[in-house]
């Protein structure tokens, strides 16, 4: 399996803003797929974008692939303090093994 | 409502005491596994199970055993506990062979003393 890296490791933004992350991965993959995770919960599986695709959306999420530079970025669009949370991206290829990084903390200030 | 269970929730026990946590998932999902998390480490896979019967370790497997019995159930086994083994633990399920979505319990906090 392969780790995802995040970047940057920690974000802070005002409500209202849009944040956006970055994640990088080494090896091909079938499918690349975003977790959110709130503080001390389970994760939460917001989007998978497979690898002949481009660019997803879901809500105010934003998803790009770029396969031929091997990376990824999460736009989160108008944050709201709810989206305060750790963001994980895990690139998945044919194998059953999962590892995830050390994620993106974002903070969403009032 | 579709969901992973964990229990228990919260969990203190002493080094060397056997325990059990509980998994389960109402999904009929074929892959389950199990994640610790500990601070600056971050997620890191113990086991994993494609179907029942068949089972494989992770990144983390030492000290751990699990069972796949049943479908709907992945328990995970300290026969030995020890301090080390203090960490937030998640049990996953997935639909087929594991790049599907995970699906994530609440997770359990344990304590080694």
């Amino acid at each position: 399996s392969q780790q995802g890296e995040e970047d940057p490791q920690a974000l802070s933004i005002q409500e209202g803003e849009n944040a956006t992350m970055n994640c990088s991965y080494k090896t091909s993959i079938n499918n690349l797929q975003w977790y959110r995770q709130n503080s001390g919960r389970g994760l939460v599986h917001l989007i998978l974008i497979r690898s002949n695709e481009r660019e997803k959306h879901s809500g105010r999420l934003r998803v790009t692939l770029d396969t031929s530079k091997k990376s990824s970025s999460l736009l989160i669009t108008a944050s709201r303090a709810a989206d305060t949370a750790s963001y994980f991206c895990v690139p998945r290829s044919n194998d059953y093994k999962l590892s995830f990084g050390a994620g993106t903390t974002v903070t969403v200030r009032a | 409502e579709a969901q992973v269970t964990q229990n228990p929730r919260y969990l203190i026990t002493v080094t060397g005491k056997k325990l059990t946590v509980t998994c389960s998932q109402n999904m009929n999902h074929e892959y389950m596994s199990w994640y610790r998390q500990d601070p600056g480490l971050g997620l890191r896979q113990i086991y994993y199970s494609m179907n029942v019967e068949v089972t494989d370790k992770g990144d983390v497997p030492e000290g751990y055993k699990v069972s796949r019995k049943e479908k709907r159930n992945f328990p995970l086994i300290l026969e030995s506990p020890s301090p080390n083994q203090t960490s937030l633990y998640f049990c996953a399920s997935s639909l087929g062979t594991g790049v599907d979505e995970q699906y994530f319990g609440p997770g359990t906090r344990l304590t080694v003393t």
